[in-house]
């Protein structure tokens, strides 16, 4: 199957820094990419979609100046958290989509950030 | 508004059989998908059903009805390792996935 991987699996910041995650496709081209945000038992929260080349579609509610998406590649992805905040701690998890039979996405492993 | 809803939480016994239901209301149908999401990890790819009918794979098997906007996800012959969340989520028309709350399924010896 798909493959995707994500750094760091968690970090640990102090408020008003930015962290970066990477989200990378090891096997297959992903033509699109997801960006998740999950809350301690909540669903997924899509963040921002992006494909590759072209600039993020952010979903409403979600600061685009706050969360910076770059999908410079096909199989790399990075969710930068500027000006990190308590209230910006969560697990964030990308997964993407490539030539699949359902089109359906696969998730990288997540990674848990905790502002302090 | 779309909408999806399933059970928050199930509780079944290890070696029974379990079914979580999912309802969904959402603007254009491409295809319902089940997820498996363990404590503090990604979801994986269970199941995809774009079709009405029963989709079986092994000791899971999911079930839609378009007609009803409704979705089951069987399990059989449950094994501690089952105990998970269950996601639902639906493809739209825009071929956005919206997604359920998540089932919380509990096994018990």
């Amino acid at each position: 199957g798909a493959v995707v991987s994500q750094h760091p699996s968690w970090v640990i910041c102090k408020s008003g820094t930015s962290v970066k995650i990477e989200c990378r496709s090891l096997d297959f081209q992903a033509t699109t990419m997801f960006w998740y945000r999950q809350f301690p038992k909540q669903s997924l929260m899509l963040m921002a979609t992006s494909n590759e080349g072209s600039k993020a579609t952010y979903e409403q509610g979600v600061e685009k100046d706050k969360f910076l998406i770059n999908h410079a590649s096909l199989t790399l992805s990075t969710l930068t958290v500027t000006s990190a905040h308590p209230e910006d701690s969560s697990f964030y998890i990308c997964s993407s989509t490539g030539q699949r039979e359902y089109n359906e996405q696969f998730f990288g492993p997540g990674t848990r950030l905790t502002v302090l | 508004g779309q909408n999806i809803d399933q059970p928050t939480e199930m509780t079944a016994t290890e070696g029974a059989i379990v079914q979580i239901n999912c309802t969904y209301q959402t603007s254009g149908f491409n295809g319902l998908f089940w997820y498996q999401q363990h404590a503090g990890e990604a979801p994986t790819f269970l199941s995809y059903n774009v079709l009405d009918g029963l989709e079986e794979k092994g000791r899971f098997s999911s079930f839609l009805s378009r007609s009803k906007g409704y979705s089951y996800l069987l399990l059989k012959e449950l094994q501690m390792k089952d105990s998970a969340s269950y996601l639902c989520a639906v493809m739209d028309s825009n071929y956005q996935l919206i997604w359920g709350a998540g089932t919380k399924l509990i096994i018990k010896p």
